[in-house]
């Protein structure tokens, strides 16, 4: 059972908009550490795709985005195209566990 | 090119113990918070210990608390991963990552290794 809860999955057509929400709680996101995604493709190691809740490495295209509101963090990826399909994970801090937590990941099908 | 390569892992049987190595290339690893992070089969990511830059700070996740250990040998410029007392369920893929820092900021995890395998079985 992940201290973070995000669905299982999503899946779009090429151009389409979709979301993964990250969901915590106060002793993690909703006491104000920060957020991280990761995006992991099949059989690679994961990538930062968005850190510090918003913001995206250089070469990171801006059809990522991340918000944060409250206890919960989302990840929208806009103009879906075919190489997106991977899976994302977020991560946060845990102030009750004492080190970082990962959601259980998303698989994203195009 | 910053990089991160593991090496050390294979098949134990369970009780046994294994050393994971972490060598970095082109940068320092007393300037970073570095992470141990495993991939079990099919699973997701777990989170699994730290090391501060200083290496004053060590942290572990519950599971392996008392028989893992993280280390640096600096003058190596190398992360390690001791592991003792194998239980089947630490199967998994280890990456060693390394945590960001844009000025007084520490951020996500920006550099990843390839993985090395760690299979515990009889």
């Amino acid at each position: 059972q992940s201290v973070l809860t995000q669905p299982p999955s999503v899946s779009g057509v090429p151009g389409q908009r979709v979301t993964i929400s990250c969901t915590g709680s106060s002793s993690n996101i909703g006491a104000g550490y920060d957020v991280h995604w990761y995006q992991q493709l099949p059989g690679t190691a994961p990538k930062l795709l968005i850190y510090g809740n918003t913001d995206r490495p250089s070469g990171v295209p801006d059809r990522f985005y991340g918000s944060k509101s409250g206890s919960s963090a989302s990840l929208a990826i806009t103009g879906l195209q075919a190489e997106d399909e991977a899976d994302y994970y977020c991560q946060s801090y845990d102030s009750s566990l004492g080190g970082y937590v990962f959601g259980a990941g998303t698989e994203v099908t195009v | 090119e910053v990089q991160l390569l593991e090496s050390g892992g294979g098949l134990v049987q369970p009780g046994g113990s294994l050393r994971l190595s972490c060598a970095a290339s082109r940068f320092t690893l007393s300037s970073y918070d570095m992470s141990w992070v495993r991939q079990a089969p099919g699973k997701g990511l777990e989170w699994v210990s730290s090391i501060s830059g200083s290496g004053g700070d060590t942290n572990y996740t519950d599971s392996v608390k008392g028989r893992f250990a993280i280390s640096r040998d600096i003058s190596k410029n190398t992360l390690f991963l001791q592991m003792n007392r194998l239980r089947a369920d630490d199967t998994a893929i280890y990456y060693c990552a390394r945590r960001q820092v844009i000025g007084a900021y520490a951020g996500g995890m920006d550099v990843w290794g390839l993985g090395t395998t760690v299979t515990v079985s009889s």
